[in-house]
């Protein structure tokens, strides 16, 4: 079983809908949880991170921690074309990021 | 600041050479890291470092995998022999420790091993 598993995709969400990505993992211990987006050929930029139950918001972005499932979303609202990216969602045992274990990534097409 | 800088951006290289990747981090970082992506595997830590100083190299592959950091301002990876299985974005990040938790990666290396 994969420490951090996310359902590759690809996902399919039209222009100005609301796209919805999951993530879960194995490590009941893990502390800190973040959101990264790649876009095609490019290198990870962080979007989001959370470390409490509940739902942090940040623009148009929405990441819901759910630990007692081992559970972690990202909700987008109003999808843009550029968008469009693989998302990937990353662990971490402490409330750092010095070791982050990455999940393979769900690829996000936003169709206009 | 210009960001990570790594290079080279693309290499290739036959089946047994040596192979150096490198990086420079951002200025005033005090984190290294150095990942792998596959298509297979998604992305993998290899190694990080804290102040110049390797902590956690458990995701080295294997003895032909290797990394120094000699100063804060320069680190490498090196593949002796490289195998065609070494295949793969390697992306150097770095952070710091103060203030944010975010990790910045470089524009990546591509290694194709023939």
């Amino acid at each position: 079983q994969k420490e951090v598993e996310q359902n590759s995709g690809p996902l399919s969400v039209p222009e100005g809908a609301i796209a919805s990505l999951n993530c879960t993992y194995s490590d009941r211990g893990s502390q800190s949880f973040f959101w990264y987006r790649q876009y095609s050929g490019k290198s990870p930029e962080l979007i989001m991170f959370i470390y409490s139950n509940g739902d942090k918001e940040d623009g148009r972005f929405t990441a819901q921690l759910n630990k007692a499932s081992q559970y972690v979303s990202l909700l987008i609202r109003d999808s843009q074309p550029s968008d469009s990216a693989t998302y990937l969602c990353a662990v971490a045992a402490n409330f750092g990021n010095e070791k982050l274990t990455f999940g393979t990534g769900t690829r996000l097409t936003i169709i206009p | 600041d210009a960001g990570v800088i790594q290079s080279p951006r693309h290499e290739v290289t036959e089946m047994g050479q040596e192979v150096t990747l490198r990086c420079k981090p951002i200025s005033g970082h005090d984190y290294l890291f150095w990942y792998r992506q596959t298509m297979m595997r998604g992305l993998e830590l290899l190694i990080y470092f804290n102040n110049n100083v390797p902590i956690d190299d458990s995701g080295m592959p294997e003895d032909r995998f290797s990394a120094k950091m000699p100063n804060a301002s320069f680190s490498t990876l090196k593949i002796q022999p490289s195998e065609p299985r070494d295949s793969a974005v390697y992306f150097c990040a770095s952070s710091i420790s103060e203030g944010t938790v975010e990790a910045f990666f470089g524009q990546g290396t591509r290694l194709t091993v023939v």
